[in-house]
């Protein structure tokens, strides 16, 4: 079974509207770390948001916010007030307990914002 | 400038010649990892290391070895690269174990095993 689920492949959304990018994950850890992260067509992967499974409130990085749902096992992340430059590939990973530094990748959504 | 420095960026090499990855980072970081990245596979671990001579598999170790003689640097050697090795391989080293800032990533060598 897959660790790490997003079930959009693709999406094409216009500029300026909020996007929200789906991650649901399997764990039977009570501790656990939830990533996103965004590669452009220049191919580098760029850290943009964690989430612990303690953390209480929702993470939020500046146009990025990450939807926790612990009961449902979901991450979404949700781009707020899409620009042109949000078009990327995004990755949802997650790591699994605190003692090791195992991170484990979803598929990837491609995002495609349009003008 | 904080960074993970992989080399080379691209290489085109025949089946069977061994060949090294370089990977170093001057962030002083404990972890660093190798990944793989396929089309419609996202990114898949080949090799971790929590410290300096500690190295563990990761999901995909096959056709792969790794060293951690020093803190910063982790070389990724295929000793007989076959076709099934074509892929975007990248770096990644993170602070400690638990941190939140994930993985710092070099910006990738793509190899092409002809």
């Amino acid at each position: 079974a897959q660790k790490i689920t997003q079930t959009q492949p693709g999406m094409f959304v216009q500029e300026k509207e909020a996007v929200t990018l789906d991650c649901t994950y399997d764990t039977s850890d009570q501790s656990y770390g939830l990533f996103w992260y965004k590669q452009p067509s220049s191919g580098e992967m760029i850290f943009l948001i964690y989430q612990g499974s303690y953390d209480e409130q929702n993470a939020t990085e500046g146009r990025y916010s990450l939807n926790f749902q612990k009961a449902r096992k979901s991450a979404n992340l949700v781009i707020s007030a899409s620009q042109l430059g949000d078009s990327a590939m995004y990755f949802c990973a997650m790591r699994e307990g605190e003692r090791d530094d195992k991170i484990i990748f979803g598929k990837g959504t491609r995002l495609h914002i349009l003008p | 400038e904080a960074q993970v420095t992989q080399n080379p960026r691209y290489l085109i090499t025949v089946t069977g010649k061994k060949l090294t990855v370089t990977c170093s980072q001057n962030m002083n970081h404990e972890y660093m990892s190798w990944y793989r990245q396929d089309p419609g596979l996202g990114l898949r671990q080949i090799y971790y290391s929590m410290n300096v001579e500690v190295t563990d598999k990761g999901d995909v170790p096959e056709g792969y070895k790794v060293s951690r003689k020093e803190k910063r640097n982790f070389p990724l050697i295929l000793e007989s690269p076959s076709p099934n090795q074509t892929s975007l391989y990248f770096c990644a080293s993170s602070l400690s174990a638990g941190s939140n800032y994930g993985y710092t990533f070099g910006s990738g060598t793509r190899l092409t095993v002809v």
